[in-house]
């Protein structure tokens, strides 16, 4: 089945500084990658999602990058407040399922002033 | 307000007893979903659903039941809880492929 790693598992940034989280996937034929911002006491919540037939996405201060051939994806958050500090997720579709995900271990982000 | 909701949202019960979890969205999304999240292990499938009537397991099903009688409704029991089954659980639910899925805010389950 499809295996997601996400690292690192923690990230310590200064305010206004970028973050970058990266994970791999290990089956070629995932086609669908989200990723999840989830704040204390909150259950996760979609903030970007990438399918495979585009390379980068951007919105705002947050974008993704897909490496299909490397079966790599990445978050970017540029200029980072501390509203941003939270754990995030990254996610890949399970090939063959219409909708099921195996997730990263997740990424402690915290943005310090 | 639509949206996706789980109850309790704490709870705390003894070895051996029964418990349901509730989950009901608003959304009439055809797909749900049962995590648990646990320290490092991130976010691990439980139970899914495709549809009313139509359950699979997922990774860690052992321990759990599921049932669909009706597509906005989709409970999570531990028929006789165990330790082990202290975690913070999570549904969701998505309209469909490639769709993202639509987490509630979870139900904290501790098991004395």
């Amino acid at each position: 089945g499809e295996n997601v790693e996400q690292h690192p598992s923690t990230l310590s940034v200064q305010e206004g500084d970028s973050a970058v989280i990266k994970c791999t996937y290990s089956d070629s034929a995932s086609n669908y990658f989200p990723w999840y911002k989830q704040e204390l006491g909150k259950g996760p919540q979609l903030i970007i999602d990438i399918r495979s037939n585009v390379g980068e996405k951007k919105d705002q201060r947050i974008a993704v990058t897909l490496n299909k051939t490397a079966k790599h994806f990445s978050l970017h958050i540029t200029e980072t407040q501390p509203e941003d500090s939270a754990v995030y997720f990254c996610a890949a579709l399970v090939p063959g399922t219409a909708s099921k995900l195996t997730f990263g271990t997740g990424t402690r982000l915290q943005v310090t002033l | 307000d639509a949206g996706i909701t789980q109850s309790p949202r704490y709870k705390i019960t003894e070895t051996g007893r029964q418990v349901t979890l509730m989950c009901h969205q608003t959304w009439s999304h055809s797909y749900m979903f049962w995590y648990r999240q646990d320290l490092g292990h991130g976010l691990r499938l439980i139970y899914y659903s495709a549809a009313a009537d139509i359950t699979d397991k997922g990774e860690v099903p052992d321990g759990y039941v599921v049932s669909r009688s009706k597509t906005e409704n989709f409970p999570l029991t531990l028929e006789s809880a165990t330790r082990s089954q202290t975690s913070v659980y999570f549904c969701a639910s998505t309209g469909g492929s490639n769709q993202p899925q639509h987490f509630g805010d979870g139900t904290r389950l501790s098991i004395l």
